[in-house]
């Protein structure tokens, strides 16, 4: 079955505690991307990465990491996380090496810094 | 800068009405209009998107979006709603040479029995 895999679903954390989640999809997509979700906001892009070894900032940088060494993989690096970052997250990969094919979600991981 | 307005937070519909969620844009260029569907503790589904071409987008479930170039619209359609319809639902734009998505803050959708 052809998805996008998060990983965890849920995590209660400390500031200053560092953290990663993980994302793999499994349809050989070139394009992915990370989002948060918060109420009233919408979506917003916080990297993305058009192929391996290509990431590029998207609208909300601050505070995250990112890397991209294998096709299917693109974990989300929080080194030093800060209750503004308590929000809904989502991985999403599509097909080509920008966002004009659909994009296929994560189920998202749901991140609260205490 | 790209960016996209869902006017409104909310919007409730009998079960077999029609339905409307409005999208407004604004992009430089020609846009890249999508919608999708977000249920309750999921990721967001692609339900249809508009490249180029005929102005009404025909998608998943039944759903429909007219892209309007004079009044910078891009409203999200289905002719009879279902109370399984009822979800958030995002629009989100793009200049064609762009790289990244711009998401609406979303719309939900409530069809009530």
């Amino acid at each position: 079955e052809a998805q996008v895999t998060q990983n965890p679903r849920y995590l209660i954390t400390v500031t200053g505690k560092k953290l990663t989640v993980t994302c793999s999809q499994n349809m050989n997509h070139e394009y992915m991307s990370w989002y948060r979700q918060d109420p009233g906001l919408g979506l917003r892009q916080i990297y993305y990465s058009m192929n391996v070894e290509v990431t590029d900032k998207g609208d909300v940088p601050e505070g995250y990491k990112v890397s991209r060494k294998e096709k299917r993989n693109f974990p989300l690096i929080l080194e030093s996380p800060s209750p503004n970052q308590t929000s809904l997250y989502f991985c999403a990969s599509s097909k080509g090496t920008d966002s004009n094919q659909p994009q296929h979600f994560g189920d998202g991981t749901r991140l609260s810094i205490l | 800068a790209q960016s996209v307005a869902q006017p409104e937070d909310q919007v409730n519909v009998a079960e077999g009405n029609p339905l409307t969620v409005k999208c407004t844009y604004s992009v430089s260029g020609n846009p890249y209009l999508f919608w999708y569907v977000q249920y309750p503790n999921r990721g967001l589904q692609f339900l249809l998107k508009y490249i180029t071409g005929d102005n009404l987008v025909k998608g998943s479930y039944g759903f429909e979006a007219e892209f309007n170039k004079s009044q910078t619209s891009f409203h999200l359609k289905k002719p009879s709603a279902l109370v399984s319809d009822s979800a958030l639902y995002f629009c989100a734009v793009k200049p064609g040479s762009a790289r990244q998505l711009t998401f609406g803050s979303g719309t939900q959708l409530t069809v009530l029995p």
